[in-house]
């Protein structure tokens, strides 16, 4: 079975500083990768995904993600942190059912914090 | 409306009783998805739908969970019996055929 693994619970960056939320995989065959963000009190909004072709994706709010085959990573990152993107973070992959429907395996989330 | 609409928003019920939650998809959305977050973890797959019919109900923890989707469109997560571990968020989402998902805000179930 597919799965992601988040392995920290907390993340806290001052603003104005990068941020790095990591996230690693572990799939059969080609990993189809997702980011989603929680705000309180609102459901999961999407914010980028990988599916082929270059290694550093571009998503919502100025986010990106690289893309690491030989560490098996999809770490997400934005250059300048604002204390709007204080949030619950998701990393996902694509599973597949027993039909051939998709689903998605989100890993536990890290909460990051952005600091004034 | 714009997005994925789910009713109630908060649902306290007694241990034991019957729980039903509604979600509205994004109109002509073919697929939908409900989810389970308990506190402290990502969301689970429950069941999806592709049309009408349940194509996947592999994520249903047991029999006193069902959904419906009768006309295509509106779905009804149904909890018979409920526990106190079936506290948690019920996300539901939809997506056109072979693309990103769009959540709901969810129903925050608490048993008690």
């Amino acid at each position: 079975a597919q799965s992601v693994a988040q392995p920290e619970d907390q993340v806290n960056v001052a603003e104005g500083n990068p941020l790095t939320v990591k996230c690693t995989y572990s799939v059969s065959g080609n990993p189809y990768l997702f980011w989603y963000v929680q705000y309180p009190n609102r459901g999961l909004q999407f914010l980028l995904k990988y599916i082929t072709g270059d290694n550093l994706v571009k998503g919502s709010y100025g986010f990106e993600a690289e893309f690491n085959k030989s560490q098996t990573s999809f770490h997400l990152k934005k250059p300048s942190a604002l204390v709007s993107d204080s949030a619950l973070y998701f990393c996902a992959v694509r599973d597949i059912g027993p039909r051939g429907n998709e689903k998605l395996t989100f890993g536990t989330g890290t909460r990051l914090t952005i600091i004034p | 409306g714009a997005g994925v609409s789910q009713t109630p928003s908060n649902k306290v019920t007694e241990k034991g009783k019957y729980v039903e939650l509604r979600c509205d998809p994004i109109s002509g959305h073919t697929a939908l998805y409900w989810y389970r977050q308990s506190l402290g973890q990502g969301p689970e797959f429950l069941i999806y739908f592709q049309g009408t019919g349940a194509a996947d109900d592999s994520g249903l923890p047991n029999d006193r969970f069902f959904a419906v989707r009768p006309e295509g469109s509106v779905s009804t997560l149904k909890i018979q019996r409920t526990e106190r571990g079936d506290s948690a968020v019920y996300l539901c989402a939809s997506s056109p055929l072979r693309s990103g998902a769009f959540f709901g805000q969810g129903t925050r179930l608490t048993v008690v």
